[in-house]
């Protein structure tokens, strides 16, 4: 079993519609976990992070997080077609926050 | 703006050669890390180093070595390239303490090893 497991996708949804990206993880000591977005070719770039159970809302991204249940997953609303792009999850390794585990990420396909 | 760059940007090598990749930051931060990215891989973790006097291995050590010559300077090293280190190198920084450690990557570099 991977430590963080993604679907790899592609994940294909309309302009305008809700891109729904899950992960799970191993590591029950996670504490912290972070989405990346990385476009083809480019270094990622934080989106961002969610230490509580419950939803997280920032702009048109919402993460939500269930600890019990070793799953998080990124919420786009409204997505566009320059949201395209591989969509990384990566929680925090351990109880601490010293070091990120990185899944291989979900690709996310916005079509007009 | 407070960055992370990375240089070079591109390098085509040959199997044996000693290779630097060098990264440089402007953003104050204490910890910096170097991956690797291969094709459904992900990114692995090579090292990581939290102060000047810190150096730590990650995932994938072997193959490669550190400096950390300031607070904002982290070279990896490759002291025989193999073709199999063929990769996308990213460099990143985190601020650590009294943060949730959240990373910021550089531009990257495209290693090929011929």
């Amino acid at each position: 079993q991977k430590e963080v497991e993604q679907n790899s996708g592609p994940l294909s949804v309309p302009e305008g519609a809700i891109a729904s990206l899950n992960c799970t993880y191993s590591d029950r000591g996670s504490q912290s976990f972070f989405w990346y977005r990385q476009y083809s070719g480019k270094s990622p770039e934080l989106i961002m992070f969610i230490y509580s159970n419950g939803d997280k809302e920032d702009g048109r991204f919402t993460a939500q997080l269930n600890k019990a249940s070793q799953y998080v997953s990124l919420l786009i609303r409204d997505s566009q077609p320059s949201d395209s792009a591989t969509y990384l999850c990566a929680p925090s390794r351990g109880s601490g926050y010293n070091k990120l585990i990185f899944g291989a990420g979900t690709r996310l396909a916005v079509h007009p | 703006d407070a960055d992370v760059t990375q240089t070079p940007r591109n390098r085509i090598t040959k199997t044996g050669k000693r290779i630097m990749l060098e990264c440089s930051q402007t953003k104050g931060h204490d910890r910096m890390y170097w991956y690797r990215q291969d094709p459904g891989l992900g990114l692995r973790l090579i090292y990581y180093s939290f102060d000047v006097k810190d150096i730590n291995k990650g995932e994938i050590s072997d193959g490669y070595s550190v400096s950390r010559q300031a607070q904002a300077k982290f070279s990896l090293s490759l002291e025989s390239a193999i073709p199999n280190q063929t990769a996308l190198y990213f460099c990143a920084t985190s601020a650590g303490l009294r943060t949730h450690n959240e990373q910021f990557f550089g531009p990257g570099t495209r290693l090929t090893v011929l």
